[in-house]
């Protein structure tokens, strides 16, 4: 089946510093990804969509300036946090779909900000 | 605007037993309908999805009822195991994939299994 590989699973770095965050389907194209946001005992939160070698499509109140995908080729997309603040702690999780459809999550990158 | 809506939010049944979780949506653009498990600190995992040309799709323990016209549907486990002890989130979606269609969440339901 399907496989999406995401890197890394926990992360912990010091406020003001940039993280960058990985998402590999690793045995389909995947031209749709997906970056979802979401908080303890919450529910998914998507915060931006992209396709291969286009801009990403942010949800409304997500900085796109804090938050910048890149999905530069039809395997790999990253998310970096920038200037990265304790508020931005979270748990992020990439979703990637490809040409026969569905929907392959990755296993999420747990975020600290200290 | 919430456009599709989880019941009950938290739920303990005993081994063996068939907890059942419901949800209800609003737009009826949406024509998939899967339900995600996840664990702590993992990713949500597809457990089993339905189309709205059917009304009951079963996979192994795993049953999902729709209803079109009170645009409803909803998970059984059957026989379930202290191992489903999990969340579990109800979806729907234009389109099962690709090209944008981005999926509509419930706010889940944490299940517990007592052994």
């Amino acid at each position: 089946g399907a496989v999406v590989s995401q890197h890394p699973s926990w992360v912990i770095c010091k406020s003001g510093t940039s993280v960058k965050i990985e998402c590999r389907s690793l045995d389909f194209q995947a031209t749709t990804m997906f970056w979802y946001r979401q908080f303890p005992k919450q529910s998914l939160m998507l915060m931006a969509t992209s396709n291969e070698g286009s801009k990403a499509t942010y949800e409304q109140g997500v900085e796109k300036d804090k938050f910048l995908i890149n999905h530069a080729s039809l395997t790999l997309s990253t998310l970096t946090v920038t200037s990265a603040h304790p508020e931005d702690s979270s748990f992020y999780i990439c979703s990637a779909s490809g040409p026969t459809g569905g929907y392959t999550f990755g296993s999420g990158t747990r975020l600290t900000i200290v | 605007q919430q456009q599709v809506k989880q019941s009950p939010q938290s739920l303990i049944v005993q081994k063996g037993g068939i907890p059942i979780i419901n949800c209800a949506y609003e737009n009826t653009a949406f024509d998939y309908f899967p339900w995600y498990q996840q664990f702590p600190g993992k990713g949500p995992a597809l457990l089993i999805a339905i189309r709205p040309d059917v009304s009951e799709k079963k996979e192994g323990r795993f049953t999902i009822s729709f209803n079109k016209s009170a645009k409803q549907f909803s998970l059984h486990i059957m026989d379930s195991q202290p191992g489903d002890s999990a969340t579990y989130f109800c979806a729907a979606s234009k389109g099962s994939g690709g090209s944008n269609y981005k999926l509509t969440f419930g706010k889940g339901t944490l299940l517990t299994v007592n052994p």
